[in-house]
């Protein structure tokens, strides 16, 4: 079985101000792992994805986040982080042997202040 | 059409009373899933279809759930009989990519049941 655990539940960060986004996860098999945003009352839309390749994966925003196998992280980062991005972050993680079915950590709140 | 639609946004059932949402996928996109997400939780998975074959229920929390896709494309998730846990944001997402877990989410049907 595959899971996720998200340390963070939320993190309150001043406007500028660099953030990470911890994600620890828990699997037997190779794994695509992934980071979706979602804004108050809205879907949740994809940040970045890790499905093979470099380790150090860029996506929206200004966001990027490390695959660490040996540590079974996939930490996410922003260098300096905008009003805008407040939002609850999810860390997700799928696998051929779950069916590539996403199982998702319990999400993280990013409160950035003025 | 341009994004997942799902439908209707927000939902009020009385106990006992049956409900269906209905999710309306990127067009061409064969793989389509359904999510409960509980209030402050990360989503949680229910079903999976590809195309008119649902592949996976496991995820579905009883037999008072019921899904359908039955020409490939729109879905409908059905509550029978709801009772206040029912209580949840159902998110439903497509892709053409499911065998890596890249899911495009529709903004979900807020259902509450009192």
């Amino acid at each position: 079985a595959q899971s996720v655990t998200q340390l963070d539940s939320q993190v309150p960060v001043f406007e500028e101000a660099p953030v990470e986004l911890r994600c620890n996860y828990s699997s037997s098999v190779s794994v695509y792992l992934f980071w979706y945003v979602q804004y108050p009352n809205q879907g949740l839309q994809l940040l970045l994805k890790y499905l093979s390749g470099s380790t150090l994966v860029k996506g929206i925003n200004g966001f990027e986040a490390e695959f660490n196998k040996s540590q079974t992280s996939f930490h996410l980062r922003k260098p300096s982080v905008h009003i805008s991005d407040t939002a609850e972050y999810f860390c997700a993680v799928s696998s051929k042997a779950a069916g590539n079915k996403l199982t998702f950590g319990g999400g993280t709140r990013v409160l950035v202040k003025p | 059409g341009a994004g997942v639609s799902q439908s209707p946004r927000y939902k009020v059932a009385k106990r006992g009373q049956d409900v269906a949402l209905r999710c309306d996928p990127i067009s061409g996109h064969v793989s389509l899933f359904w999510y409960q997400q509980a209030l402050g939780q990360g989503p949680e998975f229910l079903t999976y279809f590809q195309n008119e074959a649902q592949l996976d229920k496991s995820g579905l929390p009883s037999d008072r759930f019921f899904a359908e896709r039955p020409e490939g494309s729109v879905s409908t998730l059905k509550i029978q009989r709801t009772q206040q846990e029912d209580s949840a944001v159902y998110l439903c997402a497509s892709s053409n990519r499911a065998n890596t877990g890249e899911l495009f989410f529709g903004e979900g049907s807020r259902l509450t049941v009192l």
